[in-house]
């Protein structure tokens, strides 16, 4: 168990409709990280959250969105679903104090299906 | 931009063999981080091994290691005594120092113990 919590495990929506993933990063993580995993893409850095503020952003698509709250669970909305956001969606998170770089710990993911 | 190979799709070993994973990447960098991550069928990704690029010593975690050869810029795990609970893809993946901090994956090679 890495201390990173995603919910919910699966998700079933159909095309057009908007979902929302959550996150709690590890205990005393700072920075939460959205990844995305299909099998035609593979793993694909989305976006990055320090402390409340975005700090880099991927392959992140205008319809996605994401944030950070005060307590630092984080958030990844995706709206106007398409067949091909149906991926597996990790969180991960790090230490990551300002100016270096730390190892990041996964999530067990949320799987997204679109129907 | 970086970049990371992994060359071979698919491997399978014996248990209690020993199997060696290949990886190369491709940055200007000087200072890094490497990773090995595995994701077994439960599709968690669980960090295997980390080795800063500043280290020359390999680095270790039990019955697996890895020879980091910077100057060629490869990275390779190897898997002593395999188990059958090693049954998983294995990632490998890189991380800038002092830079963006997104993680970027290799295709992952799918690596099968035989009992």
């Amino acid at each position: 168990d890495s201390g990173v919590t995603q919910t919910p495990k699966h998700l079933i929506t159909a095309t057009g409709q908007r979902v929302t993933l959550r996150c709690s990063p590890r205990s005393g993580d700072l920075s939460v990280y959205w990844y995305q995993q299909s099998l035609d893409q593979g793993l694909q850095f989305l976006i990055q959250y320090y402390n409340g503020e975005e700090r880099a952003k991927g392959n992140i698509l205008e319809r996605f969105s994401a944030q950070q709250f005060p307590d630092l669970h984080s958030e990844l909305n995706l709206s106007s679903l398409e067949l091909g956001d149906s991926a597996l969606y990790f969180c991960a998170s790090s230490v990551s104090s300002s100016g270096s770089t730390d190892t990041q710990y996964f999530g067990p993911g949320t799987r997204l299906t679109v129907l | 931009a970086q970049t990371v190979t992994q060359s071979q799709p698919e491997m399978s070993v014996q248990e209690a063999e020993t199997v060696t994973l290949s990886c190369t990447y491709d940055t200007s960098e000087n200072n890094y981080y490497l990773f090995w991550y595995k994701q077994p069928p439960s599709r968690q990704m669980i960090l295997v091994i980390r080795q800063e690029a500043y280290k020359q010593q390999n680095a270790t975690e039990n019955r697996f290691s890895v020879n980091f050869q910077k100057a060629a810029k490869s990275f390779s795990l190897k898997i002593s005594d395999s188990q059958l609970g090693d049954t998983a893809m294995y990632f490998c993946a890189f991380l800038n120092y002092l830079g963006n901090e997104k993680l970027t994956f290799g295709t992952g090679t799918r690596l099968t113990i035989i009992p």
